[in-house]
């Protein structure tokens, strides 16, 4: 019954280590988001697809890659981890016609660094 | 672009009170959305409650209420008969009713909210 899901929930891991976070969303959304919240709990936008098609792509390194399969996927995938890296990741997804429909969270993942 | 802003990083209600949440935001277009989200402890993001620009009614639901003043670009959220569990960060948020912009969500930075029983 979950409208948007993360997985996994947290992720301990080490520097400079690659890891990948995946989101699903069964809304029948067409355009999906990344989101990172610093500890002081700004939300900053990294990515947005709508239709698989790259649309968002902030000022993030490199070492950050979307990829979209389909429009109820988008995964992130981090190379070579660094300390500033650690925050909760959400991904988010909304409709884009329909006239301000919201967007939809997922619960987050935790990413810690050590 | 547009941005968002809420000035006070904390505030503190007591239980069965009325607390105001307040939210500025700069932008030249003059039809566009704006929500507020609340992301208690468990850290969901959860909407709380949405406007339309294009609306003079200020929404409601249920203990929450919002204060929409389309020319002083000010949105705020009212929560009354305060209950422990709308202890919270609460997230004002825009978006664009532009093509150009519509999938963007500009957020503020957030206010902390205490409920003390």
């Amino acid at each position: 019954d979950t409208a948007v899901s993360q997985t996994p929930k947290y992720l301990v891991t080490q520097m400079g280590n690659d890891k990948s976070i995946k989101c699903e969303q069964n809304l029948g959304h067409d355009t999906m988001y990344w989101y990172k919240q610093d500890s002081k709990k700004f939300l900053k936008i990294m990515f947005s697809y709508n239709n698989k098609e790259l649309i968002i792509n902030e000022t993030v390194p490199n070492r950050f890659s979307p990829k979209s399969p389909d429009k109820a996927h988008l995964n992130l995938h981090i190379n070579s981890l660094e300390l500033g890296d650690s925050a909760v990741y959400f991904c988010a997804s909304s409709r884009s016609t329909g006239g301000g429909q919201p967007q939809h969270f997922g619960d987050g993942t935790r990413l810690s660094i050590l | 672009a547009q941005t968002v802003t809420q000035s006070q990083p904390e505030m503190s209600v007591q239980e069965a009170e009325t607390v105001t949440l307040s939210c500025t935001y700069d932008t030249s277009e003059s039809d566009y959305y704006l929500f507020w989200y609340k992301q208690p402890p468990s850290r969901q993001m959860i909407l709380v409650i949405r406007q339309e620009a294009y609306k003079q009614q200020n929404a409601t639901e249920n203990r929450f209420s919002v204060n929409f003043q389309k020319a002083a670009k000010s949105f705020s959220l009212k929560i009354s008969d305060s209950q422990l569990g709308d202890a919270a960060m609460y997230f004002c948020a825009y978006r664009s009713a532009r093509r150009y912009n519509f999938n963007k969500f500009y957020f503020g930075s957030g206010t902390k909210l205490n409920v003390k029983p």
